[in-house]
């Protein structure tokens, strides 16, 4: 049973760039959360996808967006890269009939941007 | 805020000591989870107490909740240099819009 995949496992950008994250969620699960995580610091909710829909945001700007597809997995778009969203960017799979409770959590994706 | 606050923020000790640590938070829930996350990686789900619970033992890990009090304390017994990580509080109220949210974490370091 493959548990949360992520790809890249590291990305190196430049300001102004954008950035396409993915993820794969557990098997099973319908439900994608992303989350950022800067160096020295908790992982703060950028927004949950279900249903191929937002269904919640964090405090992030307009600047992330995201996409879920038919088969659950998930990619997280971040467009005019600053130097502060170098973080590792982590992603979650829950399923929903159990009111995601337990979330399971990918490797994650560190990004650096210069 | 769901989010819990967990105290220490860094915590030192010998491998074969016990070590405790603890979460606060200022809003009902129905249940508290504890995370670890080794360095640089993703989070692993250590286990999961919920608000009708008083306390939890999975292992080495035994976990308390406290309702009255908004806190929770986990212990990790019989410590190794493996339980060297940072370990994050989640209180959670389930339901359509439920999202973990996360403090700062404690470092644990546990010394050979």
């Amino acid at each position: 049973d493959a548990g949360v995949t992520q790809s890249p496992t590291h990305l190196i950008k430049t300001r102004g760039q954008q950035v396409t994250l993915r993820c794969s969620p557990k098997s099973g699960h319908d439900t994608v959360s992303w989350y950022q995580q800067a160096l020295g610091q908790g992982p703060q909710f950028i927004f949950q996808y279900y249903e191929e829909e937002e269904r919640q945001r964090g405090n992030f700007p307009d600047r992330f967006s995201g996409h879920q597809f038919p088969n659950y997995s998930s990619e997280l778009n971040v467009n005019a890269l600053l130097l502060g969203d170098s973080a590792l960017y982590l992603c979650a799979s829950s399923l929903s009939k159990t009111g995601g409770e337990t979330q399971y959590f990918g490797p994650g994706t560190r990004l650096l941007v210069l | 805020s769901q989010q819990g606050e967990e105290d220490p923020q860094a915590l030192s000790i010998q491998e074969g000591e016990n070590a405790t640590m603890n979460c606060s938070y200022k809003t009902s829930i129905n249940n508290l989870q504890w995370y670890r996350q080794n360095s640089g990686r993703g989070l692993v789900h250590l286990i999961l107490i919920r608000s009708n619970e008083r306390e939890k033992h999975s292992g080495r890990l035994r976990v308390t909740l406290d309702t009255s009090k908004k806190s929770s304390s986990l212990l990790i017994t019989a410590s190794r240099a493996a339980d060297t990580a940072s370990y994050f509080c989640a209180p959670l109220r389930t339901g359509a819009n439920s999202k973990l949210t996360f403090g700062k974490g404690i470092t644990l370091s546990v010394r050979p």
